[in-house]
């Protein structure tokens, strides 16, 4: 069965540091991966997605970026974090084309990130 | 613009109670709709997707609706259980920039109490 993982669970960070969030997928081969943030009040944001290794696409202009080094590994990364960083990050995967709709998304655990 | 909209907020009920949450869309072209369920600090988890052919579709306790004319959806829990506390969450897919984009509604939060 496939599982996804998201580490750490919970993250406090100073303003200016680094991040690095890390998602792995088991079970399954070439998924489609995402990273979504969750802002209190607010509907899930699609920030990046991979359809494979080294190709990422961004969806919104931001102070994060992503990497995909391996076919299930999926890493979301920042040189200096800002206080609107905090949220909460969910990683996701799909199987199959991105242009079909009915394709199903699974969600990982999440990482709650709160910047001071 | 391409959004979706939940209503109520926040509800709370008591076990046992049936209730129905909204949701509004207006979002083009129209592919699907999904209700998910997130508890507190987890992941989405799917409950039902329906095309823009389906009026109704089932999943245990959980009954989802669709008006693809009005553009609404509704979700119905009956006889709520403890566990139904949890946020509710209305997806909408739409095909855009070549790929299938999943627009989310905010939510709506649910407390059972007993």
């Amino acid at each position: 069965s496939q599982t996804i993982h998201q580490w750490p669970a919970t993250l406090v960070q100073p303003v200016g540091s680094p991040l690095s969030l890390e998602c792995t997928v088991e079970g399954t081969s070439n998924p489609n991966l995402y990273w979504y943030r969750q802002a209190a009040g607010r509907g899930l944001q699609l920030l990046f997605y991979s359809v494979g290794i080294g190709q990422i696409s961004s969806e919104v202009p931001q102070n994060l970026s992503a990497s995909r080094p391996q076919d299930r590994q999926f890493i979301l990364s920042s040189k200096k974090l800002l206080l609107s960083d905090s949220g909460f990050y969910l990683c996701a995967w799909s199987v199959g084309s991105m242009t079909n709709s009915y394709n199903e998304q699974f969600f990982g655990p999440g990482t709650r990130l709160t910047v001071l | 613009k391409n959004q979706v909209e939940q209503s109520p907020q926040s509800l709370i009920i008591l076990e046992g109670k049936n209730c129905t949450l909204q949701c509004n869309y207006t979002v083009s072209p129209f592919s699907n709709l999904r209700w998910y369920k997130q508890d507190t600090g987890r992941g989405p988890v799917s409950l039902t997707i329906m095309t823009f052919s389906e009026n109704t579709k089932s999943n245990g306790r959980y009954t989802a609706t669709l008006d693809a004319d009005t553009k609404q959806s509704s979700l119905h829990i009956t006889a709520s259980q403890l566990s139904d506390s949890a946020s509710y969450i209305c997806v909408v897919s739409a095909l855009s920039g070549g790929y299938n984009k999943l627009i989310f509604g905010a939510g709506t939060r649910l407390a059972v109490h007993p």
